[in-house]
């Protein structure tokens, strides 16, 4: 069975400091990768996706992905309280025209001023 | 900015009723999906529909759902007989592109149909 796992946390920082949020996955077939924000009582908002191994930046994030150790990162330069969200890890196979994500729980962050 | 609706934000039914839940997608998206999240669970995938019909959908998205786009800018889920768990907030989303294309996947999410079955 595919599993998504998260530190449900909560991850505490403060304000201008790097958040570090990580998430593994058991699925090695696994192609595409998404992190999503989640404020409570609101719906997702994803705010990146990656496919290769390496990092991607965006902004003041950057996606962080090792298939060989099956885990994806997400860094948050300079937190902000704004910052404070549950962010979801989703992975999915996205094989033969696949698209079936399965999420993780979540890593809920709380940046403090 | 264009974004993804649903109706009625909250919903509560009995046990064994119908209830159908209603999303307007962003008007030039080609693709549809309905996800659940039972409250305090993961977000589950349920269902991806494009061009009229079912492309893709999870082991929770048995009989007792269905999805239809029975206008230019409507997607329904019905849940013909709802049981107790399927009380959950229901969120629909929506692409432009594929979701297994590699071009800007970003799906927009409506703000969710809260049910509540008793």
């Amino acid at each position: 069975q595919k599993e998504v796992e998260q530190n449900s946390g909560p991850l505490s920082v403060p304000e201008g400091a790097i958040a570090s949020l990580n998430c593994t996955y058991s699925d090695r077939g696994s192609q595409s990768f998404f992190w999503y924000r989640q404020y409570s009582g609101k719906s997702p908002e994803l705010i990146m996706f990656i496919y290769s191994n390496g990092d991607k930046e965006d902004g003041r994030f950057t996606a962080q992905l090792n298939k060989a150790s099956q885990y994806v990162s997400l860094l948050i330069r300079d937190s902000q309280p704004s910052d404070s969200a549950t962010y979801l890890c989703a992975v999915n196979k996205g094989s033969g025209g696949s698209y079936i994500p399965t999420f993780g729980r979540g890593t809920s962050l709380i940046v403090h001023p | 900015e264009p974004e993804v609706t649903q109706t009625p934000s909250h919903q509560v039914t009995q046990m064994g009723q119908e209830v159908i839940l209603r999303c307007v997608p962003i008007s030039n998206h080609l693709y549809f999906y309905w996800y659940r999240q039972i409250l305090g669970q993961k977000v589950e995938f349920l269902v991806s529909f494009y061009n009229n019909e079912i492309s893709e959908k999870s082991e929770i998205f048995d009989d007792q759902f269905s999805v239809e786009r029975p206008d230019g800018s409507n997607f329904t889920l019905k849940i013909r007989s709802t049981k107790l768990e399927d009380s959950a907030m229901y969120f629909c989303a929506s692409s432009y592109n594929s979701p297994i294309s590699r071009r800007a996947e970003t799906q927009y999410f409506g703000p969710g149909t809260r049910l509540l079955v008793l």
